[in-house]
This record gives structure tokens, C-alpha cells and sequence, in this order.
């Protein structure tokens, strides 16, 4: 399975929004509704902020969100804010029990 | 609330073996996935392989298999990952994480930092 593909970098300035692409293929991103986002900060634990494309877990705010098309996942921040910068990685279902991660992109809020 | 304790960091030679734990608690033990993943210092997340508390079946990635091996112990509500003939590549903090949608890690422990150096 190889890694999906991510940008290294995204900016943006306070309030605006920022779109993350993750690009995989027809046999992990394409085939299933099954694409996670997570927030890492330096030196943290990664975050769950998005699940099966486009749910939000419970305390993450709605300025995030998922959305899928063919075989690419994007994740939007709307209305940046300071303490949104950080590593964002996607994972996806690969098919037969596994799963691949992208190789992340750091979000920097100008 | 979800809560995932992993064991301490630990510091091995090339060619040892490394057993990290993972001990749940906040939710139903036996009903959730756990999976493991890993990063090396400055590099992306890479996803190892996961476990099924209830049954103790697992899969692993590809490109662990037959180094490692995920086990649990349904009385403590701990899983464990063991990983074998460790090299420098290896070093890197380990995590646990529960599954509770579909395919996501959805509460992440603290890490357990392991380092391989001679």
C-alpha cells in the first residue's frame, strides 16, 4: 500500500479558509467512504477531526469539514485561527484490514 | 471519558524485541478495534496494524509482518505490541488508538518513545 499524497505546506491568514488535498487511488480513497483527517500538534498526540469523509467528532468545531470526490479527500478549515496551525494527516480504508496514511501537511496560519 | 495509558519509554539494542502496552478504560474493552501506528522523529504517521480486543484476531501492515505481533489481555483491558529484530529505523513513538466509526483511530494515547541505539 503506498502513502497517500498530501501537500507539504498550506497558509493562510486569520479568518480565511484553507482546503487540504489527500490524493489516493481507486483502491483505497476512490473505493470507500472511509477517509480520516487528524490534527498534530508539535510534540502531541494526533487528533481525530474528521471520520468517514465528512463527520465531525464531538468537540470539533464546525469551522472544520470533509468532503470526497473520485479518488481525492479534502479537508477545509474555515474562519483560520491561530491555534489551527499545525500537522494535519489523512488516512483511508486500503482494503483487506489496512490502512494508509498520507505524508501530512503543515498548516501555517499567517 | 476514553482514556488510553501506554506503557514508558523504552531504550534497545539492534536486533532485541520492544513490548509496549496500552491499558483502556472509559469505554467497552471488547467492543472496539484498537490499532497501532507509528512516527519516526520528524516524519508522517504510519499505520502498523490493528486488533480486535473481542477475538484477539489482527492484521498487520505489510510491511511489519513477521516482526510484530498485537496481543491483548481482556481482564485488564490492555493491548500490546510487540515488535522484533529492532534496527535504528524503528526508533520512533509508538501509539494505540481505539476505533469507534469506521476505520478511524478515534482517541490516541500519549505515545511510548522507543529508541534503538547500540
Amino acid at each position: 500500500q503506498s502513502a497517500l499524497t498530501q501537500p507539504p505546506s498550506a497558509s493562510g491568514s486569520p479568518g480565511q479558509s484553507v482546503t487540504i488535498s489527500c490524493t489516493g487511488t481507486s483502491s483505497d480513497v476512490g473505493a470507500y467512504n472511509y477517509v480520516s483527517w487528524y490534527q498534530q500538534h508539535p510534540g502531541k498526540a494526533p487528533k481525530l477531526m474528521i471520520y468517514e469523509v465528512s463527520k465531525r467528532p464531538s468537540g470539533v468545531p464546525d469551522r472544520f469539514s470533509g468532503s470526497k470526490s473520485g479518488n481525492t479527500a479534502s479537508l477545509t478549515v474555515s474562519g483560520l485561527q491561530a491555534e489551527d496551525e499545525a500537522d494535519y494527516y489523512c488516512s483511508s480504508y486500503a482494503g483487506s484490514n489496512a490502512v494508509v496514511f498520507g505524508g501530512g501537511t503543515k498548516l501555517t496560519v499567517l | 471519558q476514553v482514556q488510553l495509558v501506554q506503557s514508558g519509554a523504552e531504550v534497545k539494542k539492534p536486533g532485541a524485541s520492544v513490548k509496549v502496552s496500552c491499558k483502556a478504560s472509559g469505554y467497552t474493552f471488547t467492543s472496539n478495534y484498537m490499532h497501532w501506528g507509528r512516527q519516526a522523529p520528524g516524519q508522517g504517521l504510519e499505520w502498523m496494524g490493528i486488533i480486535n480486543p473481542s477475538g484477539g484476531s489482527t492484521s498487520y501492515a505489510q510491511k511489519f509482518q513477521g516482526r510484530v505481533t498485537m496481543t491483548r489481555d481482556t481482564s485488564t483491558s490492555t493491548v500490546y505490541m510487540e515488535l522484533s529484530s529492532l534496527r535504528s529505523e524503528d526508533t520512533a513513538v509508538y501509539y494505540c488508538a481505539p476505533q469507534f466509526g469506521e476505520w478511524s483511530m478515534d482517541v490516541w494515547g500519549q505515545g511510548t518513545t522507543v529508541t534503538v541505539s547500540s
